[in-house]
């Protein structure tokens, strides 16, 4: 049983279009972080958010963490074949260190 | 080193055989996490520490894997008396144990028992 569920598992879109990847849970966590993962390589932390309702924006990309401290979402803008990669949302415990990950959402941008 | 550093990075046993995982962290890094990752994915959490006191090890799978870090620094996942279904990439990941820092993660070292 996953901490984090994510959502969707799998997103095909064209390039040019917007999608959104979301990271839910009951627990509440410290902060939570957003990783991208290439075939071969371990995952890259692309963004930290740490404060409830905190929005960051990395250019086309935009995380917000929710209110509660419990979810957060991943928004694409305008995607392009460089943002396929699976992408994984990663919370970490209010109490502790202990980093828990997503099942991941494999996200496929098609020229 | 730079980064974080897995050895082997690819390891083929035979069942029933032990193996052992070794972790190199960035220095200074006093988080050490192990994960267990299947193709597609996102990486299972088995067992992390601070320094060398092992935190939680909640995510072993059973009493046959086991993982240390005596001093501190480097880390061994051990897996005693392997079985197919302990094929999986294995990675490693360290950090400096604030909140919201960055989680670097090694190569993995990809196991798989025939």
């Amino acid at each position: 049983t996953q901490l984090l569920e994510q959502s969707p598992q799998f997103l095909s879109i064209q390039e040019g279009e917007n999608l959104t990847v979301y990271c839910n849970s009951s627990s509440v966590f410290s902060s939570l972080q957003w990783y991208r993962q290439e075939p071969g390589e371990g995952p890259v932390l692309l963004v930290t958010v740490v404060t409830g309702g905190e929005v960051k924006k990395l250019k086309r990309l935009t995380f917000q963490f929710g209110d509660a401290r419990k979810d957060s979402s991943l928004h694409i803008t305008a995607a392009q074949p460089g943002d396929t990669g699976l992408y994984l949302c990663a919370g970490e415990g209010s109490n502790d260190y202990k980093l828990s990950f997503g099942a991941g959402t494999t996200v496929t941008v098609r020229a | 080193g730079a980064g974080v550093s897995q050895s082997p990075r690819y390891k083929v046993t035979k069942r029933g055989q032990d193996v052992a995982l070794r972790c190199d962290p960035i220095s200074g890094h006093v988080s050490l996490y192990w994960y267990r990752q299947a193709l597609g994915q996102g990486p299972e959490f088995l067992t992390y520490f601070n320094y060398e006191a092992q935190q939680d090890k909640s995510g072993l799978p059973n009493d046959r894997f086991s993982a240390e870090r005596p001093e501190g620094s480097i880390s061994t996942l051990t897996i005693q008396r392997t079985e197919q279904r302990d094929s999986a990439m294995y990675r490693c990941a360290s950090s400096l144990a604030l909140v919201g820092t960055e989680a670097f993660f090694g190569q993995g070292t990809r196991l798989t028992v025939v």
